[in-house]
């Protein structure tokens, strides 16, 4: 099993602050990794999918890197609407989540 | 438009058999794969298996393999998740997701199936 770790478990921001969060897989996936978004009571949104790629409808605050073991994501102006839970997910080998980073206000 | 239909909320009592379903519409359902997730109570997701509806072949995670069964009724565009024997620690929150194929990632939700097991 590819494990997937995500640091921190949980940020504290402002509007308009740069959030970066933190993805890494216990092996390497290349680029085989995608962000969700998911807020309390909803279905998660797939954000960025092949590590960098944006899926369509997606802000482009969103941004995504990394291959092999480490990837971030990263929202260069956090807005309102951005205060949630977000996973990261390899799919190299089947598919393992990881354990969620809650944004919350600071 | 794409859409994860999911069957509706489920109370349950342990030992009770379930089958909860997924309906796929406005793509063409068997060309891609669908898998199921896993929320536990104010917990993360959990990938549990998928599915190519295609031909019904399945992937499971060791975590449910033996657990549950995972299939496809193509003729009717529709997935299923499926216990034989549910337990109370089953209770949860599931979802259908499409992958999208190429690239990757779940890119179409249910809404998501509460299941409630409780004595």
């Amino acid at each position: 099993d590819i494990q997937m770790t995500q640091s921190p478990s949980t940020l504290s921001a402002s509007v308009g602050d740069r959030v970066t969060i933190t993805c890494r897989a216990s092996q390497s996936i290349s680029s085989w990794l995608a962000w969700y978004q998911q807020k309390p009571g909803k279905a998660p949104k797939l954000l960025i999918y092949k590590a960098s790629s944006l899926e369509s409808g997606v802000p482009s605050r969103f941004s995504g890197s990394g291959s092999g073991t480490e990837f971030t994501l990263t929202i260069s102006s956090l807005q309102p609407d951005d205060f949630a839970t977000y996973y990261c997910q390899q799919y190299n080998s089947y598919s393992t989540f990881g354990p969620g980073t809650k944004v919350d206000i600071k | 438009e794409v859409q994860l239909v999911q069957s509706g909320a489920e109370v349950k009592k342990p030992g009770e058999s379930l089958r909860i379903s997924c309906k796929g519409s406005g793509y063409s359902f068997t060309s891609y794969w669908i898998s199921w997730v896993r929320q536990m109570p104010g917990k993360g997701l959990e990938w549990m298996g998928r599915i190519d509806p295609s031909d019904s072949y399945t992937n499971y995670s060791p975590s449910f393999q033996g657990h549950v069964t995972i299939s496809a009724d193509k003729s009717i565009s529709t997935a299923y998740l499926q216990w034989s024997s549910l337990k109370a620690s089953d209770t949860a929150m599931y979802y259908c997701a499409r992958h999208m194929g190429g690239p990757g990632g779940f890119d179409y939700w249910g809404q998501g199936t509460l299941v409630t097991v409780s004595s």
